[in-house]
């Protein structure tokens, strides 16, 4: 089955500096790729998201970036804010068949953004 | 417009006994997903219903079980609770389709099993 490994396991940035979280899946028919921010005690919350027929896609803050032929995205937030401290979580899935919708997940990035 | 909802939010079980959380699917969406989270790791599928069908599974035991309403919503049953089952559990919605791997959550129960 389809294998997520996230990196790094903790991330610790400075306000108004950028953060990037990596993600390797081992699938290559994964074919869309979310970002989920958790905050402590919260649901996750889909940020952003990418499907494998785009290579970037950006709104606002936030970039997702995804390299099809290494089997690798990240996620990349510019001019980070204290309330960007959460644990990010990247997913893959592959659409259609009997795998359809079931995600799987990465372990899990804790960022902390200092004032 | 409401999000997806699940109740209840927290429960506290003992070994051996049987569990039933409850969810409803943001509106408009015909598909749930349901996740174990442990403390610190990420979410792992348990399983997704459709229609009323399970349609697919990941590695949970038969004593994880579902179903799903003609309103969409769902329930997972859990029996024979070991204490490993102890986690977060969350529910998924989505609108089955070309975007049907858009997973929305909800906020989760909390199952604590002594």
């Amino acid at each position: 089955g389809e294998n997520v490994e996230q990196h790094p396991s903790t991330l610790s940035v400075q306000e108004g500096d950028s953060a990037v979280i990596k993600c390797t899946y081992s699938d290559s028919a994964s074919n869309y790729f979310p970002w989920y921010k958790q905050e402590l005690g919260k649901r996750p919350q889909l940020i952003i998201d990418i499907r494998s027929n785009v290579g970037e896609k950006k709104d606002q803050r936030i970039a997702v970036t995804l390299n099809k032929t290494a089997k690798h995205f990240s996620l990349h937030i510019t001019e980070t804010q204290p309330e960007d401290s959460a644990v990010y979580f990247c997913a893959a899935s592959k659409g259609g068949g009997t795998s359809y919708g079931k995600l799987t997940f990465g372990q899990g990035t804790i960022l902390t953004v200092h004032p | 417009d409401a999000g997806v909802t699940q109740s209840p939010t927290h429960l506290i079980k003992t070994r051996g006994q049987q569990v039933t959380l409850r969810c409803s699917p943001k509106s408009g969406h015909d598909t749930v997903s349901w996740y174990q989270q442990a403390l610190g790791q990420g979410p792992q599928f348990i399983f997704q219903y459709y229609e009323e069908e399970e349609r697919q599974r990941g590695n949970f035991p038969d004593r994880f079980s579902g179903h799903q309403f003609p309103n969409y919503s769902s329930e997972l049953n859990v029996n024979a609770l070991l204490l490993g089952d102890s986690a977060l559990y969350l529910c998924a919605s989505s609108l089955s389709g070309s975007t049907g791997d858009t997973q929305y959550f909800g906020p989760g129960t909390r199952l604590t099993v002594l």
